[in-house]
């Protein structure tokens, strides 16, 4: 079992829906969680970071944790075409662990 | 401040040839990794330092990659003899332990013919 799993999409919303993002980790003593995006070409850029459970809002992103049951969610609002990239999940273990990344596609 | 720089951008080189990535952090950043990305694999970690000296390089895949950090501020992922499956991007990030954030160069395209 991969230590953390994303569904590699890809996922496609229309302009202005709300796009949501999964990731599932093994490892039950992670403590931090991050969600990045990576444009093709480029390198990835952190959005959110969460460490506690519950939700965290940061402006059109909202990330999600529920650590009993080794989930982190990511939720774009309003999505927009420029949102359109590949979304990578990383979870802290002694060192950070990265998921294959869901492709999310906004059409216009 | 700066972001994290990589040199070169790109390389293209011949298999059996030694190959130099080279990385300089943000200052400031006591943690830095190096990474590997591939469509197969993924995004996967191959060593990281803590204030220059090595902690974990479980992720190297074999003795023909090195690293190095010899100041903070300087960084090198060498491959000698290189081969055509190491054709990666291969990323350096540097760390900030208080909150575990990570932030990337733009990358080295490999390409090993």
């Amino acid at each position: 079992q991969k230590e953390v799993e994303q569904n590699s999409g890809p996922l496609s919303v229309p302009e202005g829906a709300i796009a949501s993002l999964n990731c599932t980790y093994s490892d039950r003593v992670s403590q931090s969680f991050f969600w990045y995006r990576q444009y093709s070409g480029k390198s990835p850029e952190l959005i959110m970071s969460i460490y506690s459970n519950g939700d965290k809002e940061d402006g059109r992103f909202t990330a999600q944790l529920n650590k009993a049951s080794q989930y982190v969610s990511l939720l774009i609002r309003d999505s927009q075409p420029s949102d359109s990239a590949t979304y990578l999940c990383a979870v802290n273990y002694n060192d950070m662990r990265f998921g294959a990344g869901t492709r999310l596609t906004v059409k216009p | 401040d700066a972001g994290v720089i990589q040199s070169p951008r790109h390389e293209v080189t011949e298999m059996g040839q030694e190959v130099t990535l080279r990385c300089k952090p943000i200052s400031g950043h006591d943690y830095l990794f190096w990474y590997r990305q591939t469509m197969m694999r993924g995004l996967e970690l191959l060593i990281y330092f803590n204030n220059n000296v090595p902690i974990d390089d479980s992720g190297m895949p074999e003795d023909r990659f090195s690293a190095k950090m010899p100041n903070a501020s300087f960084s090198t992922l060498k491959i000698q003899p290189s081969e055509p499956r190491d054709s990666a991007v291969y990323f350096c990030a540097a760390g900030d332990r208080a909150t575990d954030t990570q932030y990337f160069g733009p990358g080295t395209r490999l390409t090993v013919l």
